[in-house]
């Protein structure tokens, strides 16, 4: 079966980096897309980013834009954030979660995406 | 950005009640509407997507209802395992998604 796990807890001090990886297992790659998801301690899902492997297409979440990558390595299979100039509201921890949209299977978007597999999460702490 | 409003963002209720909880997008979304539960700790589930559809092994008692801009999620005979977060999310757009603030669910 698919899953996805990510690389371990980081601590980080302020206006430094961070990169967390997802590796993803049980299915093809690339055709599928793959999104970042972070939480803040005791707030709600926010949309970071998503990269579709197979276009090498990145977007990002107007907020972050100037200090988020998101990258994706094929052989692999593994995706990663990176994340620089950090500030302590980048606090969170960081999901990665893969869509069921084979786009070799189903190119079209006239159906909903949703995320059907998620990792475990990946808690980053920016502290002085 | 589309913005996702859930009401209410927290509720008590008992073993066995049912439980409904509402998701409204400031425009229309078709049905590209979906339901995820997060326990404490754990990364979110997906519960139901395009509105109405129960994942695969989602227990029955979960529906998803609505279109366009108004959606419920309903409970019935709610059990022990179903006492966590619920948020729901929009994917009609996609830069950004949006997710509703969450509607947290313990017992009374």
């Amino acid at each position: 079966q698919v899953q996805l796990v990510q690389s371990g807890a980081e601590v980080k001090k302020p206006g430094s980096s961070v990169r967390v990886s997802c590796k993803a297992s049980g299915d093809t790659f690339s055709s599928y897309s793959f999104f970042w998801v972070r939480q803040a301690p005791g707030q709600g899902l926010e949309w970071v980013g998503r990269i579709t492997p197979m276009f090498a297409i990145s977007q990002y979440a107007r907020r972050l834009m100037g200090r988020l990558t998101i990258t994706a390595d094929e052989a692999t299979s593994t995706t990663y954030l990176e994340l620089s100039s950090l500030k302590s509201e980048d606090t969170a921890v960081y999901y990665c979660a893969r869509s069921w949209r084979d786009i070799k299977q189903v190119p079209s978007d006239t159906k909903p995406d949703y995320f059907q597999h998620w990792g475990q999460g990946t808690l980053v702490t920016v502290s002085s | 950005d589309i913005q996702m409003t859930q009401s209410p963002s927290s509720l008590s209720a008992s073993i066995g009640d049912i439980v409904t909880i509402t998701c409204r997008a400031n425009q229309s979304i078709s049905n590209y509407l979906n339901w995820y539960q997060q326990k404490s700790g754990k990364a979110p589930q997906l519960l139901v997507y395009a509105a109405s559809t129960l994942q695969s092994g989602v227990p029955s008692r979960f529906r998803g209802s609505g279109s366009g801009a108004d959606f419920t999620l309903t409970i019935n005979n709610l059990q022990p395992e179903d006492f966590a977060t619920y948020y729901c999310q929009q994917t009609y757009s996609t830069l950004p998604i949006t997710f509703g603030q969450g509607t947290r669910l313990d017992i009374k």
